[in-house]
């Protein structure tokens, strides 16, 4: 069975730090992926990894996939309460589903 | 864009009662699912499906029935509700491309009393 671990499970800052999520599997995937999910509203999808080593950044964040395809990482820099949410990533596990994470609910205050 | 519409929004049970759970797409993907989401244990897949006409169980498939008659439409059935199935559940769905993204819907709230 693949598992995916994602730490810390919560994480509460003052607006302005920098913070880093963890999504780490002893199982190797071909592609990750990165959800945001608000109160009363489904996951939104924020970038897709598929390469091992790469990086990419979307404005403040950075995500990176291990060398080895089994761990990712969610940088975010001068986090504002806007980034406020549930943070979960996914490995595709065979060709037609995801796995997700156990998820990192993060609270920026003001 | 409507996307991924499911309905009911929110929906209380007593132990034994039957319900269905509606989810349509208008994206024309190929691919849906419905998932379950429990506090501390992030989305937990029950089952998929990868065309009309076909369904596959996920990791939690116990307790539900699914349906794909058309293509935009995938059908979650409870037949006889239990308390442990209390839980928000999202139904979502993805394109053919290998990295294609979920779009998910907005969840339906369900508790079983």
């Amino acid at each position: 069975t693949q598992l995916l671990e994602q730490s810390p499970q919560f994480l509460s800052i003052q607006e302005g730090e920098n913070l880093t999520v963890y999504c780490n599997s002893s199982s190797v995937f071909s592609s990750l992926q990165w959800y945001r999910q608000e109160p009363g509203e489904g996951p939104v999808l924020l970038v897709t990894v598929v390469t091992g080593g790469e990086v990419k950044k979307l404005k403040r964040l950075t995500f990176q996939f291990g060398d080895a395809r089994k761990d990712s990482s969610l940088h975010i820099t001068a986090a504002q309460p806007g980034d406020t949410g549930l943070y979960l990533c996914a490995g595709l596990a065979g060709t037609y589903k995801y796995i997700f994470g156990t998820g990192t609910r993060l609270k920026v205050l003001a | 864009n409507a996307g991924v519409t499911q309905t009911p929004k929110f929906r209380v049970l007593k132990t034994g009662q039957s319900m269905t759970l509606l989810c349509a797409q208008d994206m024309n993907h190929e691919y849906m699912y419905w998932y379950r989401q429990d506090p501390g244990m992030g989305l937990r897949l029950i089952h998929y499906s990868v065309g009309e006409g076909t369904t596959a169980k996920g990791e939690v498939p116990d307790g539900y029935n699914v349906s794909r008659l058309k293509k935009q439409n995938f059908l979650l059935g409870l037949e006889s509700a239990a308390p442990s199935q209390t839980s928000v559940y999202f139904c979502a769905s993805r394109s053919l491309r290998g990295t294609a993204g979920y779009t998910f819907g907005s969840g339906t709230r369900l508790t079983v009393v």
